[in-house]
């Protein structure tokens, strides 16, 4: 098993464009999640999803989009992109087991927008 | 609102002594607390979950305890070594599909 994966690694934007980022686990995990990192600091939820074609706002999502149309697969969109999305991204996701469902975590995406 | 405390923001320790890294939290209807390690520029390497119905896991040099009732977890490492120097994280789940985190102890273990 891969887990979950994360594509790219590195990437820098300039002001006011898009970009996707891809993240794939392969455990056949129900839940997913998508957290950004700032230098020093714990990880701040963007958005969550609890199985294919449901999606829900965390604590951060302004700026981004998400879309759940499989099982595997939970791209994260940048519109716009602006400096304060300048960060670590990463990819997380977890069975379905409610008191025991543990977190995996992708290697992240390091985006730096200019 | 959840909120996660991690005290202290940093530690620095000679070789083979114990340590306890504390983790706090403002609701105590949790599922789990689950203690992350984080290498630089690296992803997070998950340690230890504790279910809200347990007191503590082990595994290997690391103990991990709960109390809900206080808010409280501690990660206790037993005769740290230098390649235990990380930073080290708790999320605290009190929602299905929410976990809230510290901002992080970074431990640095001198040989």
């Amino acid at each position: 098993n891969a887990g979950v994966t994360q594509t790219p690694k590195f990437r820098i934007l300039k002001i006011g464009q898009s970009m996707t980022l891809q993240c794939t686990q392969d455990m056949n995990h129900n839940y997913m999640y998508w957290y950004r990192q700032d230098p020093g600091m714990g990880l701040k939820l963007i958005y969550y999803s609890v199985g294919a074609g449901i999606t829900d706002k965390g604590e951060v999502p302004n700026g981004y989009n998400v879309s759940r149309s499989t099982t595997e697969d939970f791209p994260l969109r940048l519109e716009l992109a602006a400096p304060s999305q300048t960060s670590v991204y990463f990819c997380a996701s977890s069975p379905l087991i409610r008191s025991y469902n543990e977190q995996f975590f992708g290697p992240g995406t390091r985006l730096t927008v200019l | 609102k959840q909120e996660v405390t991690q005290i202290p923001a940093a530690l620095s320790v000679p070789e083979g002594e114990n340590l306890v890294l504390n983790c706090s939290f403002t609701d105590s209807a949790i599922y789990n607390l689950q203690w992350f390690r984080q290498d630089p520029g690296k992803g997070l390497t998950s340690l230890l979950l504790i279910q809200s119905s347990q007191r503590e896991q082990t595994s290997g040099r690391l103990n991990a305890s709960l109390d809900k009732s206080s808010g409280r977890s501690t990660l206790y490492i037993a005769a740290s070594q230098p390649g235990d120097s990380a930073t080290y994280l708790c999320a605290v789940r009190a929602d299905a599909g929410k976990s809230t985190f510290g901002d992080g102890t970074t431990l640095t273990v001198k040989p």
